[in-house]
This record gives structure tokens, sequence and C-alpha cells, in this order.
């Protein structure tokens, strides 16, 4: 049963141009969204978030859109650079816990 | 500020033996988490912690895995008898609890990258 989908397991973009990453959920107590960012042979790292009562959040070239009727959310990344190149994890929480759960992942490569 | 600190980095077994992984969460971090990344999936939550209590083990195989949080900081994850499927990474991850941290926000360790042969 997997609550959180990333359909696209792979992204190529070229430097400077947009890279969209999508996820779709399935469970409407989800109260927060999360992107993760994973380097090789590193941990997942924060990157941003979306509570379920907003629609947009924006943090320097990073901004998040979710869509609660949809159960879409996205990730911009607006220019994309080649430090961009990792896995992108999408993940929500429950309502009122710590509990993540995570998609598979889209691996984007941003090349010159 | 130290990071999570996890080890062994990697661990090759047969199966049938044992193989345990230790994890240091930042200090003060009252909660400590350990998840499963099976190759081409997302972490899957094995185990989450509260100081030294069990919020949620739902979907350890206890069976097999066991975990401990001894005085609330440091972690152990034991895997007794390993199976070809146990071949994974186990990220230790940590967070502020409650109000204190961002919702979701957990700071993850390199990971230990288990081989079951």
């Amino acid at each position: 049963d997997q609550q959180v989908k990333q359909n696209s397991p792979s992204l190529s973009v070229q430097e400077g141009r947009i890279s969209i990453l999508n996820c779709d959920y399935t469970n409407s107590m989800f109260d927060y969204f999360l992107w993760y960012k994973k380097y090789p042979a590193e941990g997942p790292t924060f990157l941003i978030s979306i509570s379920s009562i907003k629609d947009k959040n924006e943090d320097g070239r990073f901004t998040v859109f979710l869509n609660k009727s949809a159960k879409h959310l996205s990730l911009h990344i607006v220019p994309s650079q080649p430090g961009d190149s990792a896995v992108y994890f999408c993940a929500a929480t429950l309502y009122n816990t710590d509990k993540l759960i995570f998609g598979t992942g889209t691996r984007l490569q941003v090349f010159p | 500020e130290a990071g999570v600190a996890q080890s062994p980095r990697y661990k090759i077994i047969e199966k049938r033996q044992s193989v345990a992984f230790w994890c240091n969460p930042i200090s003060g971090h009252a909660t400590l988490y350990w998840y499963q990344q099976i190759l081409g999936q997302g972490p899957k939550l094995l185990i989450q912690f509260q100081n030294n209590g069990v919020v949620d083990d739902s979907q350890l195989p206890k069976d097999r895995f066991s975990a401990e949080r001894l005085k609330g900081v440091d972690s152990t994850l034991k895997i007794q008898p390993a199976k070809l499927e146990d071949s994974a990474v186990y990220l230790c991850a940590s967070s502020l609890a409650g109000l204190s941290g961002r919702a979701g926000e957990l700071f993850f360790g390199e990971g230990s990258r288990l081989t079951v042969l």
C-alpha cells in the first residue's frame, strides 16, 4: 500500500532550466509534506516542507506546491544547478505524529 | 554541531548470521528512528523511540529484529537471524520532539549498508 507515490524514477534537466518533481498521495490524514534530498553514500537531508493548510512554500530556488483536491504536490527548482543532481524523496507526516512516510524517490540529473 | 553517527558503514554476512548496528543521535534530540531502505525504494520506518520508550514499532519484524535505546541516547538495532531480504541500508535519524523543531524534519546518519549472502 504505497501512500506516497513518485511515478517518475528519473529526470534529466539542463543547467539553468526548471526542474519539476512530482508526488501523489492517497491519505487525507497527512498534515505536512516534505522533500528530502539524498546524495550517494549519504543520508537524506531535509530540503523544504509545506503544511497541508497552505498551497505554496518558497525557499530560495526551491518552491513546493500543494494541490489538496488532486492529492498532488510538486517541487520546482529554478534555476537548476549541477549540484542539484541527487535523489529527491517526497515524504508526508500523519496528523499529530512524527511518522514520515516516504515515496520511492526521483533521481534528478542536471547536465551542463 | 556533530551529526548523527552510525557504525559500521558496511557489513557483509551470510544468511542466518546476526548483525548489530549502532547509532548516536544529535545531542539533545529526544526522538530517534531506525529506517530500512531497500534498493530502489524509499526509507521505511522500523521503530521510533521517544527518549528510551518505544513510540512506534508496528513495522519492525519482531521475530528477527530488535532495538533498544539505552538511557535515552545511543541505540542499537539487531537482526538475528538475517535473511537475504534484509539486505538494505539501515538509516538512523533523530529529531527535536514537539514544537521545538519543524514537523517531519529528521536528521539522518550516513547509514549502514548490510549485504546478506
